[in-house]
């Protein structure tokens, strides 16, 4: 497609369910990165995806959360038994290769709420 | 590991103002710099970008200028508009793929 789209664009759920959020990156992007905004704050490195390589998890910050990514097309972020300090926006952005002056697409954003 | 430091914010201005928003970085070897910037109610998108030392980007009046010496990035823009309220990231990218990026600095600029 011609950006990087995210799915769902909001998402309200209620604390200990399990939410998926989906990011669908540029055709031909091999480079994908999830990323956490809390309010007010900055961008929370999450985990890295590059080409059929081992994924970068170190920025994931509890078991509950995980994400996956079959080659270079859609990934899903899955939190389990959602805690309400998980509501924040989840960002998605996808680039080509590994070089470090290409630059990030981003998508708009899933805005999580959990009640 | 890799670091980006912003300058805090939130910075509120009058139109016409001078703005510097000052960056420094911590990388191993020899990073690409980044400002991107969000606009209210859309994501981000790259505002400029520097891949190598004393190398200057620029774009739509804002500038900012690679300095390997200070381990600097800092953005500047002489004459700064409403238009240009938003949070400003800076980042860096490396060859090893992740890119780290500074908390943002909100800009409001009042007329």
């Amino acid at each position: 497609g011609a950006g990087v789209s995210q799915s769902p664009s909001n998402k309200v759920t209620e604390k200990g369910k399990d939410v998926e959020l989906r990011c669908d990156p540029i055709s031909g992007h091999t480079a994908l990165y999830w990323y956490r905004q809390r309010l007010g704050q900055g961008l929370e490195f999450l985990i890295y995806f590059q080409g059929n390589s081992a994924p970068d998890k170190s920025g994931l910050p509890s078991d509950r959360f995980s994400a996956e990514r079959t080659g270079e097309s859609v990934s899903t972020l899955t939190i389990q038994r959602t805690q309400q300090e998980d509501s924040a926006v989840y960002l998605c952005a996808s680039r080509t290769g590994t070089g470090g002056a290409n630059v990030l697409t981003f998508g708009a954003g899933s805005r999580l709420t959990v009640l | 590991g890799d670091s980006v430091t912003q300058m805090e914010g939130p910075v509120t201005l009058s139109e016409e103002a001078f703005l510097t928003i000052n960056c420094t970085y911590t990388a191993t070897g020899y990073p690409s710099l980044f400002w991107y910037v969000q606009y209210p109610g859309e994501g981000l998108q790259l505002l400029l970008k520097a891949t190598k030392a004393d190398d200057k980007g620029s774009n739509k009046g804002f500038e900012a200028t690679y300095r390997k010496e200070t381990t600097s990035f800092h953005l500047e823009k002489g004459s700064v508009q409403v238009s240009d309220s938003a949070v400003y990231f800076c980042a860096l990218g490396t060859n090893a793929g992740k890119s780290t990026f500074g908390d943002g600095t909100t800009l409001t600029v009042k007329p």
